[in-house]
């Protein structure tokens, strides 16, 4: 039930910035955007996420639009390693439960 | 640092055998997750845990149980395995409704 729209694959060379995009045109009041990525056989690490306001901490910057419709996440000097799959996820802030992983971006970083 | 550490990277086992997945985590976390992930599905929700002894079903129950015993450990259980459930199995862990911090993985395979 994934909420969001992104790419299929990108690609961004070394020392670039990476910007990865994604629609969540559905997205309600509550809901957060999380970004996520995972890096071949390893399991998905957590990167930013935030609710209207843009975000930054050491990984990546996250901006969301005025009307929350769709954000793109920043890596600002890509390196080699952040060659992964990056998944963008809406979701309530009232829930514990499960985080819905669509097929994400595939990121290629090149030499 | 959050920790989620899964007992085994890489699993083999054979149809009809019981097959047991541990996670354990470091951080006091009140809620655990089990999640599968097959090519082209995502990550599924096969059980998750607010609390010791305390278990729901996500959206993928059927074949599996699991065990809450203590807060740090979270089993799955394969009853009798079978090869469709030959996947890549991932861990999580949260406090409240927030971030998920995943193992690594285990990948199992079922013969």
């Amino acid at each position: 039930d994934a909420k969001t729209t992104q790419p299929p694959s990108m690609d961004c060379a070394e020392g670039r910035a990476a910007n990865l995009p994604c629609n969540h045109s559905t997205i309600s009041g509550n809901e957060y955007v999380y970004w996520y990525r995972q890096i071949h056989s390893q399991g998905p690490q957590y990167i930013i996420h935030g609710l209207k306001n843009n975000e930054t901490n050491e990984m990546a910057s996250l901006i969301i639009t005025e009307d929350r419709k769709s954000s793109t996440l920043i890596l600002p000097h890509a390196t080699l390693r952040d060659t992964a799959v990056y998944y963008c996820i809406v979701r309530p802030s009232n829930t514990g439960n499960q985080f819905y992983f669509g097929t994400g971006t595939s990121l290629t970083v090149i030499p | 640092d959050v920790k989620v550490t899964q007992s085994s990277r890489y699993l083999v086992k054979r149809t009809g055998e019981k097959v047991f997945l541990e996670c354990v985590q470091d951080m006091d976390h009140e809620n655990m997750f089990w999640y599968r992930q097959d090519p082209g599905l995502g990550l599924r929700l096969i059980y998750f845990s607010y609390d010791v002894k305390m278990k729901e079903k996500g959206d993928i129950p059927e074949g599996y149980s699991v065990s809450r015993e203590k807060k740090e450990r979270f089993s799955l259980i394969l009853e009798s395995a079978s090869t469709n459930q030959t996947s890549m199995y991932l861990c999580a862990s949260s406090s409240g409704v927030n971030i998920q911090y995943f193992g690594a993985g285990t990948r199992l395979s079922v013969l």
